[in-house]
């Protein structure tokens, strides 16, 4: 079974400044998506960021980056010049990407990302 | 814009109550899945369904059941609630993939804060 790992509860970063959040996943699939969540406190989950497994190419959306080490199975964020907005809990999420059977959405254990003024 | 509806926002019961929570998306996705979130834990998996009347169980459908007899509508049912199942509960629909492609993400709705008393 395909598991994540976010291994840092809480991470906090001054405003401007950058942050990265870590995550580590298992799984003995060869095809499959991760993505980066961010939930505010209005509870709404909003897709940041998401990287196919067959791409070499780190994704990027403005300020939000990725590094993706398919080989140590290891899927990072890094957001820089840090907003206000960003604070919220940030999850890391694998999809599969198998035609037959199920398809399942596993997440991590969250990162509450808290930016000083 | 894609829209997934779940039915209450709080929502407060009795121990021993049997308790619907219903979700609803506009996007005709076939999939469709139940997470619990509890801190600390992230998002576990209740149960999801890739068709009508299909379903699967996820990482923890124990006290758990669901339904899905149309395709836009996703219930999950607490046969008996416990006080252990007080958490916040979130309902997500995705595409289901053919090998790759667009539209991979999953989206959510605002989520069900349930209180079992």
């Amino acid at each position: 079974a395909q598991t994540v790992t976010q291994s840092q509860p809480e991470m906090s970063v001054q405003e401007a400044e950058t942050v990265t959040l870590s995550c580590t996943y298992d799984t003995s699939e060869s095809d499959y998506y991760l993505f980066w969540y961010k939930q505010p406190p209005s509870r709404q989950m909003i897709l940041v960021i998401r990287q196919e497994a067959y791409k070499q190419q780190n994704a990027t959306e403005n300020r939000f980056s990725v590094n993706f080490q398919k080989a140590a199975k290891s899927f990072s964020l890094k957001i820089s010049d840090s907003q206000l907005g960003d604070a919220a809990m940030y999850f890391c999420a694998y999809r599969s990407d198998i035609i037959q059977g199920a398809q399942k959405l596993v997440f991590g254990q969250g990162t509450r990302l808290t930016i000083n003024p | 814009d894609v829209k997934v509806t779940q039915s209450s926002r709080y929502l407060v019961k009795r121990t021993g109550e049997k308790v619907f929570l219903e979700c609803v998306q506009d996007m005709d996705h076939e999939n469709m899945f139940w997470y619990r979130q509890d801190p600390g834990l992230g998002l576990r998996l209740i149960y999801f369904s890739y068709d009508v009347k299909m379903k699967e169980k996820g990482d923890i459908p124990e006290g758990y059941s669901v339904s899905r007899e149309k395709k836009e509508r996703f219930s999950l049912i607490l046969e008996s609630a416990s006080t252990n199942q007080t958490s916040m509960y979130l309902c997500a629909s995705s595409f289901r993939l053919q090998g790759g492609g667009m539209n991979t993400e999953a989206f959510f709705g605002q989520g069900t804060r349930l209180t079992v008393v």
